[in-house]
């Protein structure tokens, strides 16, 4: 079945520095979401990407995805303390008549002042 | 706005026991879900409702029952709890797709259970 993998799993950075996490997929994705859950929080939807190519921004954060729709990808410029958390993304899948969400492994981000 | 609220937030069951996680949601959303997390393991569907009196499994739904039979509530149960079902067990809900798109999910605090 559809798998969403993403990389790396965990990545601990200074304060300041730049984060990216990476999500790819085993078949075309109608659209992709992005959620962060802070430790010991519940996941909270950022954003939702539709069309070939899309990169939206919000604030620090830029999402992409790819041109193919089989990959997308998360970037924080400049990390503060408060990006901590796991990030996952979060692909369709159709499943007897169901469009289900499959969620990734996630990327844990460690931020030190 | 309350959003998605479950009960209880933490349970420690004895093995064999059972017990119901309760979520309730006042959005007016007609789909709910209730995942589980395990660590490395992202979060898997255990069962979703797209409306009152409808429910179906997700991917992993062995050993969990589940019912709504109010559009607000979605109650998950488990049958004889074994020690493979701690986790941490996530309710969230959301408006049906629209344009075919997926609409997004807002999910509860969450239930920390434990199995012994």
């Amino acid at each position: 079945g559809q798998q969403v993998m993403q990389i790396p799993q965990y990545q601990h950075v200074q304060e300041g520095e730049d984060f990216t996490t990476y999500c790819n997929s085993s078949t075309t994705l109608s659209n992709i979401q992005w959620y962060k859950q802070r430790p010991g929080g519940h996941p909270v939807f950022l954003i939702q990407l539709v069309k070939s190519g899309e990169v939206k921004k919000q604030k620090r954060l830029t999402f992409q995805f790819g041109e193919a729709k089989k990959n997308s990808s998360l970037h924080i410029t400049a990390t503060q303390t408060t990006d901590v958390g796991t990030y996952f993304c979060a692909g369709p899948r159709w499943s007897t008549g169901f469009q289900k969400l499959v969620f990734g492994t996630g990327t844990r981000l460690l931020v030190s002042p | 706005n309350a959003g998605v609220t479950q009960t209880p937030k933490f349970r420690v069951l004895k093995t064999g026991q059972s017990m119901t996680l309760l979520c309730a949601q006042d959005m007016n959303h007609e789909y709910m879900y209730w995942y589980r997390q395990d660590p490395g393991m992202g979060l898997r569907l255990i069962h979703y409702s797209v409306g009152e009196g409808t429910t179906a499994k997700g991917e992993v739904p062995d050993g969990y029952n589940v019912s709504r039979l109010k559009k607000q509530n979605f109650l998950l149960g488990l049958e004889s709890a074994a020690p493979s079902q701690t986790s941490v067990y996530f309710c969230a809900s959301s408006y049906p797709p629209k344009g075919g798109v997926r609409q997004p999910q807002h999910f509860g605090d969450g239930t920390r259970l434990s199995i012994l």
